[in-house]
Formats: structure tokens, sequence, C-alpha cells
């Protein structure tokens, strides 16, 4: 099994440019999960999806999208990037929420 | 407001020492996950907890469901345990929260 990837690993972006943040399991996890992690804040809830077709957001959702058409794909779209959003961006999978995470190596990503 | 509270949130111990890092939440929980992150960046998972006591080799973690708070404990530190150690816990709405983290470095 790969377990979670995550790609790319680095990227910069300039102010007002879309991209994606690709992730994938092939452990046939139903929960995935999109984290931001920023110095002294700790790691903090963007967007989950409890199965195919289902999502939901987290505790920092604005500026991003999701969407989770397949069990293994669950890809993290910035509309129009922000400095604001310069951040180390973790995906995470899981059986469930009672079960163990698995995270992905992260993503860091500058904005300019 | 923080609804996962860790302390310390640096700790740094002589290599042997007893290690204890604590999680106070504040939500109402269906399990606890403490975390390991070392410096490279990669998050694995340590244990998961809905209630009582886990062990895992000289790690043991805790969790008092009624007073809302975990203990990971380190027996025994070692160097290779310098890492951050993160509190999440899975709330209602099948949202995860997370402390702030505790940075352990284990000097030889």
């Amino acid at each position: 099994n790969a377990g979670v990837t995550q790609t790319p690993k680095f990227q910069v972006l300039k102010t007002g440019q879309s991209m994606t943040l690709q992730c994938a399991q092939d452990m046939n996890h139903e929960y995935m999960s999109w984290y931001r992690q920023d110095p002294g804040m700790g790691l903090r809830l963007i967007h989950y999806s409890v199965g195919a077709g289902i999502t939901d957001q987290g505790e920092v959702p604005n500026g991003y999208n999701v969407s989770r058409s397949t069990t293994e794909d669950f890809p993290l779209r910035l509309l129009s990037a922000a400095p604001s959003q310069t951040s180390v961006y973790f995906c995470a999978s899981s059986y469930w929420g009672t079960d163990t995470q698995y995270f992905g190596p992260g993503t860091r990503l500058t904005v300019l | 407001k923080n609804e996962v509270e860790q302390s310390p949130q640096n700790l740094t111990a002589q290599e042997g020492e007893f290690i204890t890092i604590n999680c106070s939440y504040s939500v109402g929980i269906s399990a606890l996950h403490w975390l390991q992150q070392h410096p490279g960046g990669g998050i694995v998972s340590l244990f998961m907890l809905s209630s009582g006591k886990k062990k895992h080799g000289r790690l043991i973690a805790t969790i008092n469901i009624q007073e809302k708070h975990s203990s990971l404990h380190i027996t025994a530190s070692h160097p290779r345990d310098s890492a951050v150690y993160i509190c999440a816990v899975y709330g209602t709405g099948n949202q995860f929260y997370f402390g702030t983290g505790t940075s352990l470095t284990v000097i030889p």
C-alpha cells in the first residue's frame, strides 16, 4: 500500500492564482480530511468527507473547495490564493474518526 | 476559544527520565488521538483512545472521560523521542480538533 499520497510537496503561487492540492489513499478509507498547520496554531481542519459524494466544512473553510467523486481521491482547491493561505497542508484518512488516522507527507505552500 | 489545551508547550528532559504530557478538552468526544510529528514534518498516529489506558512499548496513554483529560507518558525517554506530540479529539459533527502540540527535546 502507498498509504496517503499528496502532491505537490512544495508550491509557490502568486496572489490570485488558483491551484489544486492532490490527495489520494489506497486503503479504502471512508473518512478523509484536509488540515493546515501554522506556527503556534496547531492543525486546523479545513474540509472533511465521510464518504464519496459527501463533504463538509471544518473550522477554516473559507477560500477552499473540495470534492469527493471517488473513495480514493480528495483534492483541495484554492480558488484565488492569498498570502494568508501560506501554510503547510496535510491530508489524512481513516476508516472513521475513531480509527487510526494516516497522514500524507504534507504540501508546503507559499503565496506571494 | 481552544477546544483542546495541551501542557506543557515545551519540555526538555534528560535521557532516561519519565515524561508526562497533558491534554484537556472542552467538547464531547467519540475518541482522542495522540500524534507524533518529527522535525522532518511527517505525522504519525501513536494512540487512539475512547476509554481507559493503552500501552505501546515505552509509551502509555490514559484518558479520563469524566474529567475530559488525557495524558501521554514516556518511560525511559530517549533522544529519538524528541518530537512534537499532538493531542487531537474527534468530536460531535465528525470533526477533529487539535492541541497546539508539545515540543519535546530529550538530551543524551
